[in-house]
């Protein structure tokens, strides 16, 4: 069974810079396709991003409003996903999902609970 | 991007009737595969989200066989053939055919 766990989130003001990870069990993160996806008090679901797996390339997408500020990297290791937030602005508040599809879907069939990000002064 | 337009963005149901949401994408979702890229998925309160349905109609294991998705192309829905009290929540559709992936703002369902 696949398990993912978020952490790292927490206040920050603005432009300052965060690091969450994603623990992850049950797979084998350089075999999977791991996605960010976020979510702003009361609205919906934003994709952030996503690296590829090794199979695929490894390489990583990122939506236009983190583009250039965000970065997505794995520690194959500890088998934890990585999300980096720097210059992080107000508009950046909300919980943070990792999530992946089963080996051999495309699917997000695995979610985390989420990490919340606040930023403010 | 593909743009994907739910509506309803609310709708309140009597337990035991259906229920349909539809969902719209700006562009084609139909792979050269024969697949329709599009996923739905159910945000309980305070939950993160669950999938409900992939490549516009194909049910994990798991989830009620009350769920249908269907549609092609540009239009697609989702039905709850009778609808039960633990369905409340909020239902996304979401395109996966490009890159970055898009969902529709959200369709909140709450019971009578």
């Amino acid at each position: 069974e696949v398990q993912l766990v978020e952490s790292g989130g927490g206040l920050v003001k603005p432009g300052g810079s965060l690091r969450l990870s994603c623990a992850a069990s049950g797979l084998t993160l350089s075999n999977a396709l791991m996605t960010w996806v976020r979510q702003a008090p009361g609205k919906g679901l934003e994709w952030v991003g996503h690296i590829k797996s090794e199979n695929d390339g490894g390489t990583t997408d990122y939506a236009a409003p983190v583009k250039g500020r965000f970065s997505i990297s794995r520690d194959e290791s500890k088998n934890t996903l990585y999300l980096v937030l720097n210059s992080l602005q107000t508009e950046d508040t909300a919980i943070y999902y990792c999530t992946t599809p089963n080996v051999g879907g495309i699917a997000f069939d695995n979610w985390g609970p989420g990490t919340m990000v606040t930023v403010s002064s | 991007d593909i743009v994907m337009t739910q509506s309803p963005l609310s709708l309140t149901v009597t337990p035991g009737e259906p229920a349909s949401i539809s969902c719209k994408s700006s562009q084609s979702l139909l792979h050269v595969d024969g697949y329709n890229y599009l996923d739905w998925y159910l945000q309980k309160p305070g939950q993160p989200p669950q999938l409900l349905i992939y490549l516009g109609s194909y049910r994990p294991s798991g989830v009620p066989a009350r769920f249908r998705g269907s549609g092609s192309g540009t239009d697609f829905a989702l039905k709850i053939s009778r609808v039960e009290a633990e369905d409340v929540g909020v239902y996304y559709c979401m395109q996966a055919l490009q890159t970055p992936r898009t969902f529709g703002q959200g369709t909140k369902v709450e019971i009578k």
